[in-house]
Protein backbone atom coordinates (compact mmCIF):
# COMPACT_ATOMS: atom_id res chain seq x y z
CA UNK A 1 0.00 0.00 0.00
CA UNK A 2 1.49 3.29 -0.87
CA UNK A 3 2.04 6.14 1.84
CA UNK A 4 2.69 9.46 0.96
CA UNK A 5 3.82 11.29 4.21
CA UNK A 6 4.97 14.83 4.57
CA UNK A 7 6.38 17.15 7.01
CA UNK A 8 5.81 19.38 8.57
CA UNK A 9 1.94 19.54 9.04
CA UNK A 10 2.02 22.58 9.94
CA UNK A 11 4.88 25.21 9.47
CA UNK A 12 4.58 28.82 10.73
CA UNK A 13 7.47 31.46 9.29
CA UNK A 14 8.33 35.04 9.14
CA UNK A 15 8.37 36.83 5.95
CA UNK A 16 11.65 36.45 4.57
CA UNK A 17 12.98 33.27 5.65
CA UNK A 18 13.38 30.54 3.55
CA UNK A 19 12.24 27.03 4.36
CA UNK A 20 11.58 23.62 2.78
CA UNK A 21 8.64 21.14 2.74
CA UNK A 22 9.17 17.10 2.57
CA UNK A 23 6.99 14.58 0.65
CA UNK A 24 8.42 10.86 1.46
CA UNK A 25 6.35 8.02 -0.24
CA UNK A 26 6.80 4.10 0.02
CA UNK A 27 6.50 2.68 -2.89
CA UNK A 28 7.44 3.08 -6.73
CA UNK A 29 5.98 6.21 -8.46
CA UNK A 30 5.47 7.06 -11.54
CA UNK A 31 4.72 10.97 -11.40
CA UNK A 32 4.84 12.92 -8.32
CA UNK A 33 2.35 16.23 -8.14
CA UNK A 34 2.30 19.73 -5.85
CA UNK A 35 -0.48 21.38 -5.25
CA UNK A 36 -1.61 24.61 -3.46
CA UNK A 37 -5.31 25.12 -1.75
CA UNK A 38 -6.14 28.63 -0.50
CA UNK A 39 -8.87 28.08 2.61
CA UNK A 40 -11.60 27.25 1.69
CA UNK A 41 -10.91 26.74 -1.84
CA UNK A 42 -10.29 24.02 -4.27
CA UNK A 43 -6.51 22.53 -4.80
CA UNK A 44 -4.50 23.61 -7.82
CA UNK A 45 -1.62 22.69 -9.70
CA UNK A 46 2.08 23.49 -9.17
CA UNK A 47 4.37 21.22 -10.45
CA UNK A 48 4.60 17.96 -12.49
CA UNK A 49 8.41 15.96 -12.09
CA UNK A 50 8.39 13.56 -13.76
CA UNK A 51 11.98 11.92 -13.30
CA UNK A 52 14.71 11.16 -10.88
CA UNK A 53 16.73 14.43 -10.76
CA UNK A 54 13.72 16.73 -12.02
CA UNK A 55 13.64 20.39 -10.63
CA UNK A 56 11.25 22.84 -11.02
CA UNK A 57 10.66 26.31 -10.62
CA UNK A 58 8.57 29.13 -10.19
CA UNK A 59 8.84 32.57 -8.41
CA UNK A 60 10.00 31.47 -4.51
CA UNK A 61 8.94 27.91 -4.99
CA UNK A 62 11.11 25.36 -6.51
CA UNK A 63 10.38 21.24 -5.94
CA UNK A 64 12.82 18.13 -6.61
CA UNK A 65 12.21 14.88 -6.62
CA UNK A 66 14.70 11.86 -5.75
CA UNK A 67 13.41 8.54 -6.84
CA UNK A 68 15.71 6.30 -5.22
CA UNK A 69 15.05 7.91 -1.59
CA UNK A 70 11.46 8.69 -2.82
CA UNK A 71 11.95 11.90 -1.66
CA UNK A 72 10.53 15.18 -2.95
CA UNK A 73 11.05 18.82 -1.24
CA UNK A 74 9.50 21.69 -1.85
CA UNK A 75 11.54 24.90 -0.88
CA UNK A 76 10.41 28.41 -0.33
CA UNK A 77 12.74 31.18 -0.62
CA UNK A 78 12.44 34.45 0.77
CA UNK A 79 8.65 33.70 1.93
CA UNK A 80 5.90 36.30 1.43
CA UNK A 81 2.59 36.16 3.20
CA UNK A 82 0.68 35.25 -0.40
CA UNK A 83 2.35 32.01 -0.08
CA UNK A 84 0.25 31.29 3.44
CA UNK A 85 -2.15 28.11 1.70
CA UNK A 86 -1.79 24.38 2.39
CA UNK A 87 0.76 22.63 -0.20
CA UNK A 88 0.63 18.55 -0.63
CA UNK A 89 2.44 16.05 -3.06
CA UNK A 90 0.59 13.39 -4.24
CA UNK A 91 2.07 10.44 -6.38
CA UNK A 92 0.75 8.18 -8.88
CA UNK A 93 0.83 4.01 -8.01
CA UNK A 94 3.10 2.71 -10.58
CA UNK A 95 1.04 0.40 -12.44
CA UNK A 96 -2.43 2.02 -12.07
CA UNK A 97 -4.40 4.95 -12.26
CA UNK A 98 -4.93 5.63 -8.39
CA UNK A 99 -3.43 9.01 -7.46
CA UNK A 100 -3.05 8.99 -3.94
CA UNK A 101 -2.14 12.35 -1.84
CA UNK A 102 -0.20 13.39 1.30
CA UNK A 103 -1.48 14.62 4.45
CA UNK A 104 -0.60 18.49 3.53
CA UNK A 105 1.36 20.93 5.21
CA UNK A 106 -0.26 24.44 6.24
CA UNK A 107 2.20 27.18 5.77
CA UNK A 108 1.28 30.60 7.58
CA UNK A 109 3.67 33.32 6.57
CA UNK A 110 3.80 35.93 9.35
CA UNK A 111 4.48 39.48 8.21
CA UNK B 1 -15.39 27.02 -20.06
CA UNK B 2 -16.38 26.20 -17.04
CA UNK B 3 -14.01 23.20 -16.23
CA UNK B 4 -15.21 20.58 -13.15
CA UNK B 5 -18.89 21.54 -11.36
CA UNK B 6 -19.70 20.09 -8.16
CA UNK B 7 -23.19 20.27 -6.70
CA UNK B 8 -24.33 21.04 -4.34
CA UNK B 9 -21.94 23.40 -2.93
CA UNK B 10 -23.18 22.51 0.82
CA UNK B 11 -25.44 20.02 2.10
CA UNK B 12 -26.71 18.58 5.50
CA UNK B 13 -28.27 15.26 5.71
CA UNK B 14 -29.49 13.11 8.37
CA UNK B 15 -28.24 9.80 9.52
CA UNK B 16 -29.78 7.21 7.00
CA UNK B 17 -30.81 9.38 4.23
CA UNK B 18 -29.27 9.27 1.13
CA UNK B 19 -28.12 11.30 -1.31
CA UNK B 20 -26.00 12.23 -5.00
CA UNK B 21 -23.45 14.78 -5.77
CA UNK B 22 -23.31 15.34 -8.88
CA UNK B 23 -19.47 16.03 -10.66
CA UNK B 24 -20.01 17.68 -14.35
CA UNK B 25 -17.13 18.45 -16.52
CA UNK B 26 -16.79 19.70 -20.25
CA UNK B 27 -13.30 19.69 -21.18
CA UNK B 28 -13.36 16.07 -22.54
CA UNK B 29 -11.30 14.59 -19.76
CA UNK B 30 -11.55 10.39 -19.42
CA UNK B 31 -10.34 9.95 -16.29
CA UNK B 32 -12.32 11.38 -13.39
CA UNK B 33 -12.60 10.79 -9.54
CA UNK B 34 -13.61 11.55 -6.18
CA UNK B 35 -11.83 12.49 -2.89
CA UNK B 36 -12.84 13.10 0.66
CA UNK B 37 -11.00 15.76 2.29
CA UNK B 38 -10.62 15.55 6.19
CA UNK B 39 -8.52 17.82 9.09
CA UNK B 40 -4.84 15.60 9.12
CA UNK B 41 -5.46 13.08 6.41
CA UNK B 42 -4.99 14.89 3.63
CA UNK B 43 -7.01 13.85 0.23
CA UNK B 44 -8.23 10.33 0.02
CA UNK B 45 -9.35 9.06 -2.81
CA UNK B 46 -12.75 7.33 -3.13
CA UNK B 47 -13.33 5.81 -6.81
CA UNK B 48 -11.91 6.74 -9.69
CA UNK B 49 -13.11 6.39 -13.29
CA UNK B 50 -10.88 5.96 -16.57
CA UNK B 51 -13.73 6.57 -19.07
CA UNK B 52 -17.37 5.95 -19.68
CA UNK B 53 -18.54 2.65 -18.26
CA UNK B 54 -15.55 2.43 -16.17
CA UNK B 55 -15.25 2.30 -12.56
CA UNK B 56 -12.83 1.28 -10.00
CA UNK B 57 -12.27 1.48 -5.82
CA UNK B 58 -10.21 4.26 -4.74
CA UNK B 59 -8.68 4.21 -0.90
CA UNK B 60 -11.72 4.37 0.91
CA UNK B 61 -14.57 3.25 -1.21
CA UNK B 62 -17.36 1.82 1.14
CA UNK B 63 -20.37 3.61 1.95
CA UNK B 64 -20.27 5.38 -1.73
CA UNK B 65 -21.43 4.26 -5.44
CA UNK B 66 -20.22 5.77 -8.69
CA UNK B 67 -21.55 5.12 -12.27
CA UNK B 68 -20.03 6.54 -15.08
CA UNK B 69 -22.48 6.54 -18.01
CA UNK B 70 -21.16 9.32 -19.91
CA UNK B 71 -17.48 10.76 -20.49
CA UNK B 72 -19.18 14.36 -18.75
CA UNK B 73 -20.86 12.79 -15.41
CA UNK B 74 -19.33 11.22 -12.91
CA UNK B 75 -21.84 11.05 -9.85
CA UNK B 76 -21.05 10.04 -5.76
CA UNK B 77 -23.76 8.55 -4.50
CA UNK B 78 -23.88 7.57 -0.44
CA UNK B 79 -26.55 5.16 0.03
CA UNK B 80 -27.02 5.21 3.65
CA UNK B 81 -25.05 8.68 5.19
CA UNK B 82 -22.90 7.94 8.02
CA UNK B 83 -21.50 10.76 10.76
CA UNK B 84 -18.15 9.54 9.45
CA UNK B 85 -18.97 10.23 5.68
CA UNK B 86 -19.25 14.48 7.36
CA UNK B 87 -16.37 15.78 4.80
CA UNK B 88 -15.16 17.95 2.08
CA UNK B 89 -15.29 16.05 -1.49
CA UNK B 90 -13.77 17.22 -4.60
CA UNK B 91 -14.04 15.38 -7.56
CA UNK B 92 -11.49 16.12 -10.49
CA UNK B 93 -10.67 15.19 -14.13
CA UNK B 94 -7.35 14.55 -16.30
CA UNK B 95 -7.05 14.32 -19.77
CA UNK B 96 -6.02 11.03 -19.91
CA UNK B 97 -5.40 9.87 -16.38
CA UNK B 98 -3.06 10.65 -13.55
CA UNK B 99 0.07 9.53 -15.48
CA UNK B 100 0.18 12.06 -17.74
CA UNK B 101 -1.81 15.03 -16.76
CA UNK B 102 -2.78 16.98 -13.64
CA UNK B 103 -5.53 17.25 -12.15
CA UNK B 104 -8.26 19.37 -12.60
CA UNK B 105 -10.42 20.33 -9.71
CA UNK B 106 -13.91 21.03 -8.29
CA UNK B 107 -14.49 23.94 -6.17
CA UNK B 108 -15.31 21.20 -3.57
CA UNK B 109 -18.88 20.03 -1.49
CA UNK B 110 -19.20 20.02 2.11
CA UNK B 111 -21.42 17.32 3.81
CA UNK B 112 -22.77 17.18 7.23
CA UNK B 113 -24.72 14.27 8.21
CA UNK B 114 -25.60 14.16 11.15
Amino acid sequence: ELKVEQNPLFLSMQEGKNYTIYCNYSTTSDRLYWYRQDPGKSLESLFVLLSNGAVKQEGRLMASLDTKARLSTLHITAAVHDLSATYFCAVTVSGTYKYIFGTGTRLKVLA
Amino acid sequence: NAGVTQTPKFQVLKTGQSMTLQCAQDMNHEYMSWYRQDPGMGLRLIHYSVGAGITDQGEVPNGYNVSRSTTEDFPLRLLSAAPSQTSVYFCASSRDGPKRNVLTFGAGSRLTVL
